[in-house]
């Protein structure tokens, strides 16, 4: 059963661009996560967001956690090459119980 | 400071065939886990472990087997290969700590022909 939802699945944007990934359940989650993976690699954390409704800001990329705690976005304003790669959302009930979203793959063209 | 080793990197197994995936952590972290992951759907929780001596399982257990005899080590088992466990595998590692973040090894490549 996947809990978490993303979507798009699959994302080709030119250099310069923004773009907002999406992160939904219908559960209630204590934390979300959002990692970015690249090809060979594990998972690598990027931000990890607790509160309704906090939102955190990491250079380009803005995370913004739902007031319910259900779901969540990545916006990436004027994305670069170097965003390429696999974006995955996990929800954290507490301790040791994460759940991941299905992926996010974006590619940025020069 | 290694992290989280996984090895093999690359395997290709026949079909009935065993092996053991390991997995060694340098950081002193309880809790370990195993996930495997597949086009379209992201990663799915096969064992974890607490602590030494102690397992359980995730979402996708069947066909593999896990122990936890020391805090570094957390080796995961395929008894008897299926063309359904070809997949990418990976151990993360976890302190503690409340909403803490995983910390990932670079995966393992399994072809089950």
């Amino acid at each position: 059963t996947q809990l978490l939802e993303q979507s798009p699945q699959f994302l080709s944007i030119q250099e310069g661009e923004n773009l907002t990934v999406y992160c939904n359940s219908s559960s209630v989650f204590s934390s979300l996560q959002w990692y970015r993976q690249e090809p060979g690699e594990g998972p690598v954390l990027l931000v990890t967001v607790v509160t309704g409704g906090e939102v955190k800001k990491l250079k380009r990329l803005t995370f913004q956690f739902g007031d319910a705690r259900k779901d969540s976005s990545l916006h990436i304003t004027a994305a670069q090459p170097g965003d390429t790669g696999l974006y995955l959302c996990a929800g954290g009930r507490g301790y040791q119980k994460v759940t991941f979203g299905t992926g996010t793959k974006l590619q940025v063209i020069p | 400071n290694a992290g989280v080793t996984q090895t093999p990197k690359f395997q290709v197994l026949k079909t009935g065939q065993s092996m053991t995936l390991q997995c060694a952590q340098d950081m002193n972290h309880e809790y370990m886990s195993w996930y495997r992951q597949d086009p379209g759907m992201g990663l799915r929780l096969i064992h974890y472990s607490v602590g030494a001596g102690i397992t359980d399982q995730g979402e996708v257990p069947n066909g593999y087997n896990v122990s936890r005899s020391t805090t570094e080590d957390f080796p995961l088992r395929l008894l008897s290969a299926a063309p359904s466990q070809t997949s990418v595998y990976f151990c993360a590692t976890q302190p503690d700590r409340r909403d803490s973040p995983l910390h990932f090894g670079n995966g393992t490549r399994l072809t089950v022909t």
